[in-house]
């Protein structure tokens, strides 16, 4: 069983559209990432996570530590947006080996 | 601007060919790692380094050896007892202290011939 896992594996929806991605982890954490990977492959990080909520535009992420769960938002989605979006966690904070879940692909469609 | 340099972006190798994949970086972080990335799975940690002419083992270090003889680069050498190397590598870094934020180059993608 993977230690990370996300839901949806895929998500398709329309523009405009508020958007959620879980991720579930079975260890114990000190950091959660949330990041962002384009057709080319490259990965973005957009949020780092040890407790409450962060927002960056129209993305917002939240932990709930005790429930070992975390939340990726997207409001007013855009197709834009249209990425894998990947989840990973963090033991040791600062230098760190992650494990990271299998990605969620969103699609947004105009 | 800081960020991590990656290439080549496309590599392509005959069986029994070893292939070095270059990774550079101007922020001045202590810890990097490689990752292969394969469709349907997580990325897979090969190897990771904390500090110079240091470097430990990752889930998936059979097959790749690796190098860090400066602070800012982290080469990969892919060699031909990795069975089955066709795959996506990832390079990436991490920032220390309460950043912590991660890293990424675009990656290099290798295809055996």
């Amino acid at each position: 069983k993977n230690e990370v896992e996300q839901s949806p594996q895929n998500l398709t929806a329309q523009e405009g559209e508020f958007i959620t991605i879980n991720c579930s982890y079975s260890v114990g954490i000190s950091a959660l990432h949330w990041l962002q990977q384009h057709p080319g492959g490259g990965i973005v990080s957009l949020f780092m996570l040890s407790s409450g909520k962060k927002k960056h535009g129209r993305l917002i992420a939240t932990i709930n530590i005790q429930e070992k769960h975390s939340s990726l938002h997207i409001t007013a989605s855009h197709p834009r947006d249209s990425a894998v979006y990947i989840c990973a966690v963090g033991i040791d904070f600062g230098n760190e080996k992650l494990t990271f879940g299998t990605g969620t692909r969103l699609t947004i469609i105009p | 601007d800081g960020g991590i340099t990656q290439s080549p972006k496309y590599l392509f190798r005959k069986e029994g060919q070893n292939v070095t994949l270059s990774c550079e970086q101007n922020l001045n972080h202590d810890a990097m790692y490689w990752y292969r990335q394969d469709p349907g799975q997580g990325l897979r940690l090969i190897y990771y380094s904390q500090i110079v002419n240091d470097f430990q083992k990752g889930d998936i270090a059979e097959g790749y050896s690796v190098s860090r003889e400066k602070k800012e680069s982290f080469p990969l050498t892919v060699t031909s007892a990795q069975k089955n190397p066709t795959a996506f590598y990832l390079c990436a870094s991490i920032g220390q202290g309460s950043t912590g934020e991660l890293f990424f180059g675009e990656g290099s993608r290798l295809t055996v011939l």
